[in-house]
């Protein structure tokens, strides 16, 4: 069975451009989160979807982020400008349900480099 | 404020010998905490989940403890191996109704020498 999918997997760009990246969920799981990840320290809970609604965006920065889920399956996640500070690594996971009983599978993420 | 704070912050230690990396947390309600797995370049896996009424959980090499009254919890890896090297992150669980609010800490580091 395939994992979570991102693309890419490496992106440098220079601050003030737009980026975007995108993440195909296991097939089936209805709930799907983003996270970032910065370096050493643990992922940090940017938005979640259960289906195509996000039911908890209280930590994603909404004046430059943004994120779809269409058709409750593959989402993408926007920033648009890009700062110095949003160099990361961006992480995408999903869940059959979203509870925490039940495990979530992360992606190998997307690492961002804002120069 | 909901907090997860892991010791040591990073862990070297010879192949073949155990280790034990500790995770104290503030975090309430509880519902529960898992032990994840970050090997360089990749997502965190799941080892082991535990709620309020459980206090160890076993996955092989990999034993996790819960003491909910004092809110900590350990993960024992015994026989280590090279491929133990990785970041090993507690997360835990909390929220009512439903929702699910986790909670990372930032991580032990542990590196596996031969």
């Amino acid at each position: 069975e395939a994992g979570v999918v991102q693309s890419p997997r490496y992106k440098i760009i220079e601050k003030k451009q737009p980026v975007a990246f995108w993440c195909n969920p296991i097939s089936g799981h209805n709930t799907l989160y983003w996270y970032r990840q910065n370096l050493g320290q643990g992922p940090e809970l940017l938005i979640r979807y259960e289906n195509e609604e996000a039911v908890d965006d209280s930590q994603l920065p909404k004046d430059r982020f943004s994120a779809e889920r269409l058709k409750g399956v593959d989402s993408t996640l926007k920033i648009q400008p890009a700062e110095l500070g949003d160099s990361a690594v961006y992480l995408c996971a999903s869940s059959l349900v979203g509870e925490s009983s039940y495990e979530q599978y992360f992606g190998p993420g997307t690492r961002l480099t804002v120069t | 404020k909901n907090q997860v704070e892991q010791s040591p912050q990073s862990l070297i230690i010879l192949e073949g010998k155990n280790c034990t990396l500790q995770c104290n947390y503030t975090v309430s309600p509880f519902s529960n905490l898992r032990w994840y797995k970050q090997d360089t370049g990749r997502g965190p896996v799941s080892l082991t989940i535990m709620t309020f009424s459980e206090n160890t959980k076993s996955n092989g090499r990999y034993t996790a403890t819960l003491d909910a009254d004092t809110k900590q919890s350990s993960l024992h890896i015994t026989a280590s191996q090279l491929s133990d090297s990785a970041s090993y992150i507690c997360v835990v669980a909390g929220g009512s109704g439903g929702s699910y609010i986790p909670t990372f800490g930032r991580g032990t580091s542990l590196i596996v020498h031969p």
